[in-house]
């Protein structure tokens, strides 16, 4: 069956413009998970989502970065007036639901470059 | 608080040789541990876990058990072959604040 979908799976874009990175989970997971990994990093948890609960959004390093989850599914991460520190690789995950033996399955990814 | 220390890479074996990645954590309460992998081009897939101490994961030759008297999960595999060289992730979690916590990534490379 098809896996965690990310688009677009490259971005390049100017200091200070906003962009949009999309995640379609797996159909039927009501858990799905944003992180960041820059190069030569793990993974930095950014954001969860879990049903029609409100989000966690600890993770989140600044005001500029806000993420929504239309109708339960696809979700859209939006960095705004971007950064150089943005450069990175931004994942989504999803899983079956909350739960600490519920692995999460992850999508190829997003790769960010601010110029 | 929860935290994942994994062994640094870059490693580099010869086909056949023998693996060991350590992966130590720090954690309240009882969590689930995994092991992800990384392979070049792809996204991350999990490799194995396991939910409770004393447990074992295993898949593809990989294995790794859930030691709790030493907080460790290192993960292990008897005879690389190329196709092996990859990043490894372990990784602890969810935890009640949802998010999961990853080492930094060992990069394993193979040589024929």
């Amino acid at each position: 069956g098809a896996g965690v979908s990310q688009s677009p799976s490259n971005k390049v874009t100017e200091k200070g413009k906003d962009v949009e990175l999309r995640c379609d989970p797996i159909s039927g997971h009501t858990a799905l998970y944003w992180y960041r990994q820059s190069l030569g990093q793990g993974l930095e948890f950014l954001i969860y989502f879990q049903g029609n609960s409100a989000p966690d959004k600890s993770g989140l390093p600044s005001d500029r970065f806000s993420a929504e989850r239309t109708g339960g599914s696809v979700s859209t991460l939006t960095i705004q007036r971007t950064q150089q520190e943005d450069s990175a690789v931004y994942l989504c995950a999803s899983s079956l639901g909350q739960g600490s033996n519920q692995p999460q399955h992850f999508g190829d990814g997003t790769r960010l470059s601010i110029l | 608080g929860n935290s994942v220390t994994q062994m640094e890479g870059p490693v580099t074996l010869s086909e056949e040789a023998f693996l060991t990645i350590n992966c130590t954590y720090t954690a309240t309460g009882y969590p689930s541990l995994f092991w992800y992998v990384q392979y070049p081009g792809e996204g991350l897939q999990l490799l194995l876990k396991a939910t409770k101490a004393d447990d074992k994961g295993s898949n593809k030759g990989f294995e790794a058990t859930y030691r709790k008297e030493t907080t460790s999960f290192h993960l292990e595999k008897g005879s690389v072959q190329v196709s092996d060289s990859a990043v490894y992730f372990c990784a602890l979690g969810p935890m009640t604040n949802n998010d999961m916590r990853f080492g930094a990534g060992t990069r394993l490379t193979v040589k024929p």
